[in-house]
């Protein structure tokens, strides 16, 4: 089985600038989240869609946003960057579907956004 | 709020050392689950395991051992007889449901960065 792919896995982009990343999942899989990896804050959680539909979001700006498509596929997009979204911004896919159980999620490698 | 403490921020052992990464949470659910990832270099993050909180029996696959204790709110991972393969950053996860949102985010620690050396 293909596991997660991201798309690109590098870029450099200009403030003020506005960046789409993408992300196929695990074929079947039909919860994707999204997290941000960096030096200082760590991991941290962005939002998660399933079945096309954002069921949870972590504590970013608006200028963070998601969609998903029907087939489980997804893009982030960032706008008006700031050199503070230098990150590398992580794609996970899981089953997730909704019943009481936290299945594990599979980790796409990650698209490295530098903004200058 | 859920919380993920790994204190050790970068341990390093010679090859074929046992080495012992420690996990502290705090959450006020009675439901969660546990995770433990690797990070290599590469940077992907790989899936090790995942526990219930209704399930404290340890668990052992090869050289790698968990051990989980909710009376100390714990969650160490043990690799025994440490390969240089083995050097990567390891996350520990919680998560809790969001019953409104019927979804599940984990909350990373920090992170541990581990390096075996030959």
């Amino acid at each position: 089985k293909a596991g997660v792919t991201q798309t690109p896995r590098y870029l450099i982009k200009t403030r003020g600038q506005q960046v789409t990343l993408s992300c196929s999942p695990i074929s079947g899989h039909r919860s994707v989240s999204w997290y941000q990896q960096t030096p200082g804050q760590g991991l941290q959680f962005l939002f998660e869609y399933f079945s096309e539909t954002q069921r949870n979001k972590g504590n970013f700006p608006g200028r963070f946003s998601g969609r998903q498509f029907s087939n489980s596929r997804s893009e982030m997009n960032v706008s008006t960057l700031e050199l503070g979204d230098s990150a590398l911004y992580l794609c996970a896919s899981s089953l997730g579907v909704p019943g009481g159980i936290s299945y594990e999620q599979y980790f796409g490698p990650g698209t490295r956004l530098t903004v200058t | 709020a859920q919380k993920v403490t790994q204190a050790q921020t970068e341990i390093s052992v010679v090859e074929k050392e046992d080495v012992t990464l420690d996990c502290v949470y705090e959450t006020r659910d009675t439901t969660y689950y546990l995770f433990w990832y690797k990070q290599p270099p590469s940077g992907e993050l790989v899936f090790l395991i995942r526990r219930n909180s209704f399930d404290e029996q340890n668990e052992i696959s090869g050289r790698y051992s968990w051990n989980f204790q909710k009376s100390t709110s714990s969650f160490n991972f043990t690799i025994t007889a440490s390969q240089v393969v083995d050097s990567a950053v390891y996350f520990c996860a919680l998560s809790e449901a969001d019953r409104r949102a019927g979804s599940y985010q984990l909350t990373f620690g920090k992170g541990t960065k581990l390096s075996v050396i030959p």
